[in-house]
């Protein structure tokens, strides 16, 4: 079955780094999404991102994030320069269609800032 | 704004017993809701969604307009029932897409 893959699994960086989070969507999907999760609250949106380009985002997503699909296969989340509170279990999903419920989850990257 | 709330961060039951976690939220539109799990080292995953009534691995959840509450019930808890449960609740957004917004969840622990 397929399945949303993520790397790293957990990265560490200094605060004030850059640090990109990879995912590879499910193939034949057509939206992806980022979340994050910090430890011990709820998962958060940040964006969703639809035909090269973004479709929502979230009050968190400001301008130190970005995301990019620059291939027909990988989906990244860059932080620019990275802050204590950004460290977070990272979550990349993607769904079939634009009105699909169903999103599907990859296992996360644990970024932890120091 | 939209909100989902579950009071219970922890529910211990044991093995056999009724199981019920509780799912209130805000939304001032028709609201579309979702119960998420995430086993021990497994990623996060849709378990059923409140328009397509259905059960799945014994878990039902009925949306209540009037108490604004969506809550996931099972009779009889299973050990393998463990995990982390999110309830989300989607709205849709301008840009054509599902966005959630999920509960802080309830970890479950079902005891032999």
């Amino acid at each position: 079955e397929p399945e949303v893959t993520q790397t790293p699994s957990h990265q560490v960086t200094q605060m004030g780094q850059e640090v990109i989070l990879r995912c590879v969507p499910i193939s034949n999907h057509l939206y992806f999404y980022w979340y994050r999760q910090i430890l011990g609250q709820k998962v958060e949106f940040l964006v969703s991102f639809y035909n090269n380009e973004i479709s929502e985002k979230s009050e968190i997503f400001d301008d130190q994030f970005s995301v990019e699909r620059p291939d027909g296969s990988n989906f990244t989340l860059k932080i620019r320069s990275t802050k204590l509170e950004d460290s977070a279990m990272y979550f990349c999903a993607s769904s079939e269609a634009p009105l699909s419920y169903e999103q599907y989850f990859g296992p996360g990257t644990r970024l932890t800032v120091t | 704004a939209q909100r989902v709330t579950q009071p219970e961060k922890l529910l211990s039951v044991f093995k056999g017993a009724p199981v019920e976690l509780k799912c209130n939220y805000s939304y001032s539109g028709s609201p579309e809701l979702f119960w998420y799990v995430q086993y021990s080292r497994q990623r996060l995953q849709l378990l059923l969604r409140h328009i397509s009534r259905e059960s799945i691995k014994g878990f039902t959840a009925d949306l209540n307009k009037g108490e604004t509450s969506f809550h996931l019930k099972k009779p009889f808890a299973q050990e393998e029932d463990s995990a982390m449960y999110y309830c989300a609740l989607s709205s849709h957004a301008s840009g054509g897409s599902y966005i959630p917004t999920f509960g802080r969840g309830t970890s479950l622990i079902v005891h032999p």
